[in-house]
């Protein structure tokens, strides 16, 4: 069983809609990061959270340390928000465990 | 200018053949790490390192190793490509576990094919 698991691998969704992606974990953790990597490959940090909520423009990044659950919100969704999102988990040794990443495709 | 960077940014190699990819940082971070990326599966740990003097081994170590020059560059070394390591290669820095400057970040990617 993988220590990260998200879901959906796959998500399509049409501009404006609401979207969400769920991030569950089987480890403890000091920290969770929530990832985005753009179509061409770069990898860019959207959140770091341990405990409760963080927003940034229309992201919002959740956790549940009890339930060992986050999840990714993205408000009024659009095209240029295409990308594969990683929930990954810090481990004990201050490296990333990653999950498979969850392919956003946003179609106009 | 970026604060990590890699090179080459591709490479195309035969098997056999020992390759080099540099990593360099201006974050000022004493963690550095190397992942691969291979499609359908998350990035890997291969080697990471919490200053110059300290190297220890990720899950998947083996074909691979690493040198830590100085605090700004954490060099893999692939010592005999094989066509297996074919992937995206990914350096990432952090101040560590605990700081301020826990997050990640990463360079742009190193693509290699071992053929």
């Amino acid at each position: 069983k993988n220590e990260v698991e998200q879901s959906p691998q796959n998500l399509t969704a049409q501009e404006g809609e609401f979207i969400t992606i769920n991030c569950s974990y089987s480890v403890g953790i000091s920290a969770l990061h929530w990832l985005q990597q753009h179509p061409g490959g770069g990898i860019v940090s959207l959140f770091m959270l341990s405990s409760g909520k963080k927003k940034h423009g229309r992201l919002i990044a959740t956790i549940n340390i009890q339930e060992k659950h986050s999840s990714l919100h993205i408000t009024a969704s659009h095209p240029r928000d295409s990308a594969v999102y990683i929930c990954a988990v810090g481990g004990s040794q201050g490296n990333l465990i990653f999950g498979k990443g969850t392919k956003l495709s946003v179609k106009p | 200018d970026a604060d990590v960077t890699q090179t080459p940014r591709n490479r195309i190699t035969k098997t056999g053949k020992r390759i080099m990819l540099e990593c360099s940082q201006t974050k000022g971070h004493d963690r550095m790490y190397w992942y691969r990326q291979d499609p359908g599966l998350g990035l890997q740990l291969i080697y990471y390192s919490f200053d110059v003097k300290d190297i220890n081994k990720g899950e998947i170590s083996d074909g691979y190793s690493v040198s830590r020059q100085a605090q700004a560059k954490f060099s893999l070394s692939l010592e005999s490509a094989i066509p297996n390591q074919t992937a995206l290669y990914f350096c990432a820095t952090s101040g560590g576990p605990g700081t301020a400057t826990d997050t990640q970040y990463f360079g742009p990617g190193t693509r290699l094919t071992v053929l």
